[in-house]
């Protein structure tokens, strides 16, 4: 089955810099790769997706950008801000599995 | 429109008890999948029902199970339970599976004594 891993575990940032979470997959069928995010005591909230057939993805502050061919992902934030500190789960799926296999998350903590 | 509703919030139990938790998807989604997440764990996958059929199925012992309505409501037993299973367990609703991406519950917090 799909194995994600997921780097760093813990992360901290000063306010205002930026920061970058990286995972790895496993299995080459894998073709959507979303973001979690999950502050304390909170359900996990999706925050941007990508899907194989593209490179990269930008919503505002957050950017995704895959590599297909080296099996890796990366979430960035930039212009970090206290609200951004959370943590951080990558995912994986593909058709047919109808499941997400996630990484083992990322806990950001942003310095005021 | 609505959320993912899971129901109880909190659950205290007892060592060989079974416990049963409740999960409402949004409407329209006949996907409904099961994690637990630990601090130490992440989030493990259990299960995934799609119109009442059990899709895909995680590394978890049979004391673990699952069922889902025609109204595609969930819901997962475990039994005999054990103090390793003390754990928040979330459901997530999706249009399809996984491809389609999750709206997460807020989760039944189950503490095993």
């Amino acid at each position: 089955g799909e194995n994600v891993e997921q780097h760093p575990s813990t992360l901290s940032v000063q306010e205002g810099d930026s920061a970058v979470i990286k995972c790895t997959y496993s299995d080459s069928a894998s073709n959507y790769f979303p973001w979690y995010k999950q502050e304390l005591g909170k359900r996990p909230q999706l925050i941007i997706d990508i899907r194989s057939n593209v490179g990269e993805k930008k919503d505002q502050r957050i950017a995704v950008t895959l590599n297909k061919t080296a099996k890796h992902f990366s979430l960035h934030i930039t212009e970090t801000q206290p609200e951004d500190s959370a943590v951080y789960f990558c995912a994986a799926s593909y058709s047919g599995d109808y499941k997400l296999s996630f990484g083992a998350g990322t806990t950001v903590t942003v310095r005021a | 429109k609505a959320g993912v509703t899971q129901t109880p919030r909190y659950l205290i139990k007892t060592r060989g008890q079974q416990v049963t938790l409740s999960c409402s998807p949004i409407s329209g989604h006949r996907s409904v999948s099961w994690y637990q997440q630990t601090p130490g764990q992440g989030l493990q996958f259990l299960f995934e029902y799609f119109s009442e059929t059990q899709r895909n199925k995680g590394n978890f012992p049979g004391r673990f199970s699952g069922r889902q309505f025609s109204n595609s409501r969930s819901e997962m037993n475990v039994s005999t339970l054990e103090l390793g299973d003390s754990a928040l367990y979330l459901c997530a609703s999706s249009f399809e599976g996984g491809i389609y991406g999750y709206t997460f519950g807020s989760g039944t917090r189950l503490t095993v004594v």
